[in-house]
């Protein structure tokens, strides 16, 4: 079964340092997103992708967050200069395109694990 | 604007059924999802409805929506101890949308 995979499973990093998190989403699919969960916290929404743009972004994803798709299978989420803040679980996503407006399956990663120390 | 909220912890007997409960606020969501999470692993899609639904039943679970009171909820019947886990509700206006998360309900099943 298809399935998103991220690497790497765990990132430890220091402050200030820049980071890339990528995800390998489920090949046809068209719609990639990031999210993010800080320990005992509700999972974010991040930024949603398609078309090779950023379709919708949060208030979190600011200027320190850029997304890119490299190629026709990486989606990868830079942090440009780390805070302790932004240890957290990152999960990407992808989700196929449903004509006439049906329901969508997001398909999420396991998740890597960034320490910012 | 969008808020999902959830209790926090449940717990129930093995063979029993479980009900978790989801409050949300946009009224304008469209599809309504509950997602699993393992220990270690991602979120697992379990089943969503439509907003014009009441009610959907995928085998052991059933999804009921009260639109008026905006509350869904999920039931697991004879409940296992592989599902315990932490099950998230989630609401988007449709497909390309993002989701909008609850907390997360804990859900320990005893032996």
């Amino acid at each position: 079964e298809p399935e998103v995979t991220q690497t790497p499973s765990h990132q430890v990093t220091q402050m200030g340092q820049e980071v890339i998190l990528r995800c390998v989403p489920i090949s046809n699919h068209l719609y990639f997103y990031w999210y993010r969960q800080i320990l005992g916290q509700k999972v974010e929404f991040l930024v949603s992708f398609y078309n090779n743009e950023i379709s919708e972004k949060s208030e979190i994803f600011d200027d320190q967050f850029s997304v890119e798709r490299p190629d026709g299978s990486n989606f990868t989420l830079k942090i440009r200069s780390t805070k302790l803040e932004d240890s957290a679980m990152y999960f990407c996503a992808s989700s196929d395109f449903q004509s006439g407006g049906g329901p969508y399956e997001q398909y999420f990663g396991p998740g890597t694990r960034l320490t910012v120390t | 604007g969008e808020d999902v909220e959830q209790s926090l912890f449940l717990s129930v007997r093995e063979g029993d059924s479980s009900v978790i409960n989801c409050t949300y606020t946009d009224s304008s969501s469209t599809y309504l999802y509950w997602y699993k999470q393992e220990p270690g692993a991602g979120l697992q899609l379990l089943t969503y409805i439509f907003s014009n639904m009441d009610m959907k039943q995928d085998q052991r679970l059933t999804v009921l929506l009260n639109k008026k009171d905006k509350h869904l909820s999920l039931r697991i019947a004879d409940t296992q101890t592989g599902d315990s886990a932490i099950y998230f509700c989630a609401e988007s206006l449709g497909y390309g949308n993002k989701l909008v998360f609850g907390a997360g309900t804990i859900l320990r099943v005893k032996s």
